[in-house]
C-alpha cells in the first residue's frame, strides 16, 4: 500500500535561512506528488504539485519541489525563510489509478527571529 | 474564488449524540471527502464520494457514516459520538475525471471542524 513519510515532526529555522523539508513515499506506480501548507487555525492551501516532466518544480510563495524517483523523494525547499512561513507542511501522494490522496504525518516549522 | 465550507469552527457534543457535520462547496466538483485530522498521524480518509449518493470508505470509516444527496454537498455523520473522535475534521472537494482513473487533480479544503466530545 502506499505510505508517505515526513521523517522530521519539527523543524525550526531562523528568518532568512533556507529551509528544506523532507518527503519520502511509497508507491510502485506513477505518483503523484503534492505539498500542502496549513497555517495555524485554517484549512490546506495547495503549495505545489508533480505529475510528470521537469522533475523540478515551482510553487507559491517562493517554494519549490524536487522529484528523485531513485531516492523515492519529493522535498520541499525554500531559499529564505520569512516569519510567516510558520506552519505545518503536509506532503502528499495521489495514486494513479483513484481518486484518493495519502497524507504524510505532517512537518511542523517554526521561524525564529 | 473556489470555495469549500463547513458549517461549524468548532463543536462541542456529548457523549452518545449524533453529530452531524456539513460541507458545501461551490466549484461544480464531482470529488468530495472527509478527513480526520490528528497531531502526529496526518490526515486520514474517512469517507469519499465521486458522485451524487455515491460513496466509498477510506481508511477510517468504523463509526461514521456520510450523506451526498446534493452535488454540492456532503455531510459526515457520527451516529454516537464517542471520546476518541474528538478531532479536527477537514473536508475537501477535487474535479472529477471523465475515466475515474487519476488522483492528480488539486484538492480544495475547508477551513475545518474541531469537534470536542465530553
Amino acid at each position: 500500500a502506499q505510505s508517505v513519510t515526513q521523517p522530521d515532526i519539527h523543524i525550526t529555522v531562523s528568518e532568512g535561512a533556507s529551509l528544506e523539508l523532507r518527503c519520502n513515499y511509497s508507491y510502485g506506480a506513477t505518483p503523484y506528488l503534492f505539498w500542502y501548507v496549513q497555517s495555524p487555525g485554517q484549512g490546506l492551501q495547495l503549495l505545489l504539485k508533480y505529475f510528470s516532466g521537469d522533475t523540478l518544480v515551482q510553487g507559491i510563495k517562493g517554494f519549490e519541489a524536487e522529484f528523485k524517483r531513485s531516492q523515492s523523494s519529493f522535498n520541499l525547499r525554500k531559499p529564505s525563510v520569512h516569519w510567516s512561513d510558520a506552519a505545518e507542511y503536509f506532503c502528499a501522494v495521489g495514486m494513479e489509478y483513484g481518486n484518493k490522496l495519502v497524507f504524510g504525518a505532517g512537518t511542523i516549522l517554526r521561524v525564529k527571529s | 474564488d473556489v470555495k469549500v465550507t463547513q458549517s461549524s469552527r468548532y463543536l462541542v457534543k456529548r457523549t452518545g449524540e449524533k453529530v452531524f457535520l456539513e460541507c458545501v462547496q461551490d466549484m461544480d466538483h464531482e470529488n468530495m471527502f472527509w478527513y480526520r485530522q490528528d497531531p502526529g498521524l496526518g490526515l486520514r480518509l474517512i469517507y469519499f464520494s465521486y458522485d451524487v449518493k455515491m460513496k466509498e470508505k477510506g481508511d477510517i470509516p468504523e463509526g461514521y457514516s456520510v450523506s451526498r444527496e446534493k452535488k454540492e454537498r456532503f455531510s459526515l455523520i457520527l451516529e454516537s459520538a464517542s471520546t476518541n473522535q474528538t478531532s479536527m475534521y477537514l473536508c475537501a472537494s477535487s474535479p472529477g475525471q471523465p475515466n475515474f482513473k487519476f488522483s492528480n487533480t488539486e484538492a480544495f479544503f475547508g477551513q475545518g471542524t474541531r469537534l470536542t466530545v465530553v
